[in-house]
């Protein structure tokens, strides 16, 4: 199975910080690549599929980048709103599999 | 809209199987593969496999194999899961969710959560 590792695992930021979470893949994925955002007892989001394609609806200060086997997820500008859990995954082999994910939380 | 609205928490013993429904909405049911994914409680996600809602056809994670069963009825646009030989570690929510256009699970159910204690 392909394995992802995220980090960092947990992260404290403050409103209006630029924010980078990095996940790496255990081989070459190409850009089949996704970023999902958690709240507590909510089903995860779709932000970035494709490694850098922006879901419709999702804010702009939400971006990706990355291929082959590291990716970027990157907040520009933290907002109140944004303190959740972020799951990377990748969908280029079965099983697809996910990092372990980072909480972002408020400093 | 799309949605995805699926059955209620379940609270099972060892050894038992339980069987999780998802009901689509909102668009044609088969024109988009079908997917599980879990999450045991505080943890992270788990995919458990595919579903060719149009046919019928799954593929299940190796680690599920033998114990999970994936199921479409296109006629009502609703989707199964069942799990067997149910284990404690098998506590978790279970979601359904639709995979888009450009691959990624671009729509989730709400969640089932399956509580497995004896």
């Amino acid at each position: 199975d392909i394995q992802l590792t995220q980090s960092p695992s947990f992260l404290s930021a403050s409103v209006g910080d630029r924010v980078t979470i990095t996940c790496r893949a255990s081989q070459d994925i190409s850009s089949y690549f996704a970023w999902y955002q958690q709240k507590p007892g909510r089903a995860p989001k779709l932000l970035i599929s494709a490694a850098s394609i922006l879901q419709s609806g999702v804010p702009s200060r939400f971006s990706g980048s990355g291929s082959g086997t590291e990716f970027t997820l990157t907040i520009s500008r933290l907002q109140s709103e944004d303190f959740a859990t972020y799951f990377c995954q990748q969908l280029n082999t079965y099983p697809w599999t996910f990092g372990q994910g980072t909480k972002v939380e408020i400093k | 809209q799309v949605q995805l609205v699926q059955s209620g928490a379940e609270v099972k013993k060892p050894g038992a199987s339980v069987k999780i429904s998802c009901r689509a909405s909102g668009y044609t049911f088969t024109k988009n593969y079908m997917h599980w994914v879990r999450q045991a409680p505080g943890l992270g996600l788990e995919w458990l496999g595919i579903i060719n809602p149009s046919g019928g056809s799954a593929y299940y994670a190796q680690n599920f194999e033998g114990r999970v069963t994936m199921t479409s009825d296109t006629s009502t646009s609703t989707l199964y899961i069942e799990l067997s030989s149910l284990r404690s570690e098998d506590t978790a929510v279970y979601y359904c969710a639709r995979e888009g256009p450009i691959i990624a699970l671009e729509y989730w159910g709400q969640g089932t959560l399956v509580t497995v204690s004896s």
